[in-house]
């Protein structure tokens, strides 16, 4: 298996500008996670999926953050507008509560830089 | 409240010690405690679990200690290699969420 695939690695961007990060789950896995990763507040749990239906927003940190998952292999997380607050590394974490309860697999994180 | 706090920030051990970290929650309904590790550049990857049913649970050199009334766990690394260096994350939750507390930089120098 691939494990958890995210695009892009590095983003670089400008204030304003729309951005948007892309994760492929492991097959068969039936919950997703995004998480942001910051020096000063470790892994923020920001949104979840079970059966590509969101179960828990409550960790989005505004409206200009969006997350989708339309379909089982693929979901998104948009910033628009950016800020440079935005900055941090975003991961994508997925998950089969059925097979290995509680256990998260991680993809390797997209390094956002919003300047 | 949903936080997990956990000490220190960072650690610098010698080849061969002891290597320990401390994590609290405060939901008495979390029912799961995993420990993370996370080497530059990659996402964190589990090392080792605990339930509330047991006290510890230990894998090789890997220990969680897990104090239920105290609401407090730890992880314990025997014989700490300069290859354990990384970045560990305890975590604590539910079946569908985990909330992980903020990191702890280890660095074991030979």
């Amino acid at each position: 298996d691939a494990g958890v695939i995210q695009s892009p690695r590095h983003e670089v961007t400008e204030m304003g500008q729309e951005v948007t990060l892309r994760c492929k789950p492991i097959s068969g896995h039936n919950s997703l996670f995004w998480y942001r990763q910051t020096m000063m507040r470790g892994l923020e749990l920001l949104i979840y999926f079970n059966n590509n239906v969101p179960i828990d927003d409550s960790g989005m940190p505004e409206d200009r953050f969006s997350a989708k998952m339309p379909n089982a292999s693929f979901s998104t997380l948009k910033i628009q507008p950016s800020e440079p607050r935005d900055s941090a590394v975003y991961f994508c974490a997925s998950s089969s509560p059925d097979r290995d309860r509680g256990k998260l697999f991680f993809g390797s994180g997209t390094q956002l830089s919003v300047l | 409240q949903q936080q997990v706090k956990q000490s220190p920030q960072s650690l610098i051990v010698q080849k061969g010690g002891i290597s320990i970290i401390n994590c609290a929650y405060e939901n008495t309904a979390f029912d799961y405690f995993p420990w993370y590790q996370q080497f530059p550049g990659k996402g964190p990857a589990l090392l080792i679990a605990i339930r509330p049913d047991v006290s510890e649970k230990k894998e090789g050199r890997f220990t969680i200690s897990f104090n239920k009334s105290a609401k407090q766990f730890s992880l314990h690394i025997m014989d700490s290699q300069p290859g354990d260096s990384a970045t560990y994350f305890c975590a604590a939750g539910d079946t569908d969420k985990l909330i992980f507390g903020t990191g702890t930089r280890l660095q074991v120098f030979p």
